[in-house]
C-alpha cells in the first residue's frame, strides 16, 4: 500500500499568514494527488484535484505543487473560514489512501 | 445539482450487520464509480472500496473483504454498503463519493455523501 505522511500534524496560525502543508508519498504517485478539506462534522470537500487543479468555487488563496512523492498544499493569505482538517489522497493505486490529516487552527 | 443523499443514522449490537445506502442525482449514476470511506470519531479518512455501478464490478481493501459487500439497483440510482460482523471498532461515520475524472484520466472523489453515523454497541 502506499503511505502519505502529511506535516504538521496541525498547526495554529495567523488571519493574513501564509500556511503551507507537506504530503510525502511512501513511493511515486505521479500526479495522482487530491487535497480536500473537512470542517467539523461535514463531509470532505474536493479544495485541488491532479496536484495543482483548483475546483471551481474553491477561492484562489488555495494553490498546490509538487510531483513525484513530495507535495504541497499553500494557503497564501489565510481566512477565518480556513480553520478546518485538511486531508491529502492518491489516487495512483487501490487502496486510494489519504494522509492522517493536518488540522489548521486560527490564532 | 450532483449529489448523493446516505441512508440514516443506524445503531447496531456487535456480531449485527448494517446496510448503507447512498442514492445519486442531477448525473447518470452508472457513468462514475462509487467509493466507500469510513471516519472513525476524531480520526482520518480511510477508505473501504469502490465500485462501478455499470458492470457491478467492486474492488474492496484488503482489510474488509471478508465483510463489505458493495452493490447497487441502477434502476433507482442507489449504490449500497453491506458491513458484516461489526465490532465496536467499526462505530464510524460512513461516506460514499463519486470518483470522478478529468481529461488527463486523473481521479478525485466528487461530491461526497453527507454521511452516515453507525454506532456498534451492546
Amino acid at each position: 500500500d502506499i503511505q502519505m505522511t502529511q506535516s504538521p500534524s496541525s498547526l495554529s496560525a495567523s488571519v493574513g499568514d501564509r500556511v503551507t502543508i507537506t504530503c510525502r508519498a511512501s513511493q511515486s504517485i505521479s500526479t495522482y494527488l487530491n487535497w480536500y478539506q473537512q470542517k467539523p462534522g461535514k463531509a470532505p470537500k474536493v479544495l485541488i484535484s491532479a496536484v495543482s487543479s483548483l475546483q471551481r468555487g474553491v477561492p484562489s488563496r488555495f494553490s498546490g505543487s509538487g510531483s513525484g512523492t513530495e507535495f504541497t498544499l499553500t494557503i497564501s493569505s489565510l481566512q477565518p473560514e480556513d480553520c478546518a482538517t485538511y486531508y491529502c489522497q492518491q489516487t495512483y493505486r487501490t487502496p486510494r489512501t489519504f494522509g492522517q490529516g493536518t488540522n489548521l487552527e486560527i490564532k | 445539482q450532483v449529489q448523493l443523499v446516505q441512508s440514516g443514522a443506524e445503531v447496531k449490537k456487535p456480531g449485527a450487520s448494517v446496510r448503507v445506502s447512498c442514492k445519486a442525482s442531477g448525473y447518470t449514476f452508472t457513468n462514475y464509480d462509487i467509493n466507500w470511506v469510513r471516519q472513525a470519531t476524531g480520526q482520518g479518512l480511510e477508505w473501504m472500496g469502490w465500485m462501478n455501478p455499470y458492470t457491478g464490478n467492486t474492488g474492496i481493501a484488503q482489510k474488509f473483504q471478508d465483510r463489505v459487500t458493495m452493490t447497487r439497483n441502477t434502476s433507482i440510482g442507489t449504490a449500497y454498503m453491506d458491513l458484516s460482523s461489526l465490532t465496536s471498532e467499526d462505530t464510524a461515520v460512513y461516506y460514499c463519493a463519486r470518483y470522478l475524472n478529468d481529461y488527463s484520466n486523473l481521479y478525485w472523489f466528487d461530491p461526497w455523501g453527507q454521511g452516515t453515523l453507525v454506532t456498534v454497541s451492546s
